[in-house]
């Protein structure tokens, strides 16, 4: 166990719905990170938070959204989806948003839309 | 924009056989390098790290070679185990005040088969 929860670990949903992915921090870590696990494309930043602001934006989506709760934990929002974005959703946490160095992360969550 | 990659998709080692995974990289202002080992339905485990201003660090069972006049990273495992068989992932970090610039950018990883 890492210490980084994510769920739910697997969701299969259809296309043109919305669901919600959440994030629980390692103990003490303030900084979030999601990324996208695709089979053709890695992991894929998309963005990060610390404690309670988004800090930076990698190749999120427009129909995408995050944010991060005072209680730290964070939720990735997924909207009007498409096939393509089926993929493996990994939350990862840091003690700070910059001098961290290796991330943490959780299992994951294994979206498929059908 | 800028990328890391691998050289090889997969590797397959004998068991008792050290494995060398490469990784090269074409930021040249990265400054802190990860590799990470992923177990099929896990996330990422950090495995070791170096930064710039090294060129060699020894963990575990574990190495990572760091050359940056041609930007090549390494990742040897000694004595190979069936339980070092996953995808392992080179990460990068670049340097700068960006936000965005901090964030660790993977490769496409290594799928390392260990043969008994």
């Amino acid at each position: 166990d890492s210490g980084v929860t994510q769920t739910p670990k697997h969701l299969i949903t259809a296309t043109g719905q919305r669901v919600t992915l959440r994030c629980s921090p390692r103990s003490g870590d303030l900084s979030v990170y999601w990324y996208q696990q695709s089979l053709d494309q890695g992991l894929q930043f998309l963005i990060q938070y610390y404690n309670g602001e988004e800090r930076a934006k990698g190749n999120i989506l427009e129909r995408f959204s995050a944010q991060q709760f005072p209680d730290l934990h964070s939720e990735l929002n997924l909207s009007s989806l498409e096939l393509g974005d089926s993929a493996l959703y990994f939350c990862a946490s840091s003690p700070t948003w910059d001098r961290g160095n290796g991330y943490t992360f959780g299992s994951g969550t294994r979206l498929t839309v059908v | 924009g800028e990328s890391v990659g691998l050289h090889l998709p997969t590797l397959s080692v004998q068991e008792g056989d050290n494995s060398i995974i490469n990784c090269a990289y074409s930021n040249s202002a990265s400054d802190y390098f990860i590799w990470y080992k992923q177990e099929s339905g896990k996330g990422p485990q950090f495995i070791i790290d170096i930064r710039s201003n090294m060129d060699k660090r020894q963990g575990q069972r574990v190495t990572v070679l760091l050359n940056k006049t041609v930007k090549h990273l390494s990742l040897q495992i000694a004595a190979t185990q069936p339980g070092d068989s996953a995808v392992y992932f080179c990460a990068e970090k670049a340097g700068g005040s960006s936000g965005s610039a901090r964030q660790l950018t993977f490769g496409s990883g290594t799928q390392l088969t260990v043969l008994p």
